[in-house]
């Protein structure tokens, strides 16, 4: 078990520029989440796969946003014509097929100048 | 919108119990309690999860009370490395999605 890994751990980009984050899950884990997280907020739910499947997608997600799990292993987030309100900590989570445990990596954090 | 109510923040001094209460008086009856902390710069780590009996486990308690509208989480011996943000999360086991939905938190200071 080597974890959720997300590359990269941190980001800067220029307002108007397309950016994408790559999450690993925990090999075998059916589901998979994105969450975003500002200062002080708790993680803010975005979108969930099941296997390769997109589920579900927050209803305050822009179409900016795009997110893909293709043969439900890696997921791809990207960002189109990025926006200072952007910025923030973006998270992945993986779990077993209704398992209560979400497994988390440590983020990217996304500053838009 | 979240449904738990939890104070912004406490302190613990090391070595001691550390206590932090949740208010969930709108929670369904096939709704668990979860538990995840998050420590600065790292994503969120489970705890704990209960239904209606307490519950234990290398980590931590669950105490919830038995009309459920609240429950307490326990740390046993906090230490330096228990000063974390800690969610309390109400949400249906193994429901189709089976995502979170996390409030701002309760941020414990463990104090040396």
């Amino acid at each position: 078990d080597t974890g959720v890994s997300q590359d990269p751990r941190h980001k800067i980009t220029k307002r108007g520029q397309n950016v994408t984050f790559r999450c690993d899950p925990i090999s075998e884990h059916n589901r998979l989440y994105w969450y975003r997280q500002t200062l002080g907020q708790g993680p803010e739910f975005l979108t969930y796969f099941q296997n390769e499947a997109q589920l579900e997608k927050s209803r305050l997600l822009s179409d900016r946003f795009s997110a893909e799990r293709p043969k439900g292993s890696f997921s791809t987030l990207e960002i189109q014509r990025t926006e200072q309100g952007d910025s923030a900590m973006y998270l992945c989570a993986s779990s077993v097929n209704r398992d209560e445990k979400l497994f988390f990596g440590s983020g990217t954090q996304l500053s838009v100048l | 919108d979240a449904k738990t109510t939890q104070p912004p923040s406490m302190d613990c001094a090391e070595g001691r119990a550390a206590n932090l209460p949740c208010n969930h008086s709108t929670i369904s009856g096939n709704e668990y309690v979860y538990w995840y902390r998050q420590i600065h710069s790292q994503g969120p780590q489970y705890i704990i999860h209960g239904l209606k009996n307490n519950e234990t486990n290398e980590m931590a308690s669950l105490i919830i009370t038995e009309d459920r509208k609240s429950s307490t989480l326990i740390l046993p011996h906090a230490t330096l490395r228990d000063t974390a943000v800690y969610y309390c999360i109400v949400s249906p086991y193994g429901g189709a999605t089976n995502k979170l939905i996390f409030g701002t938190g309760t941020l414990l200071a463990v104090q040396p």
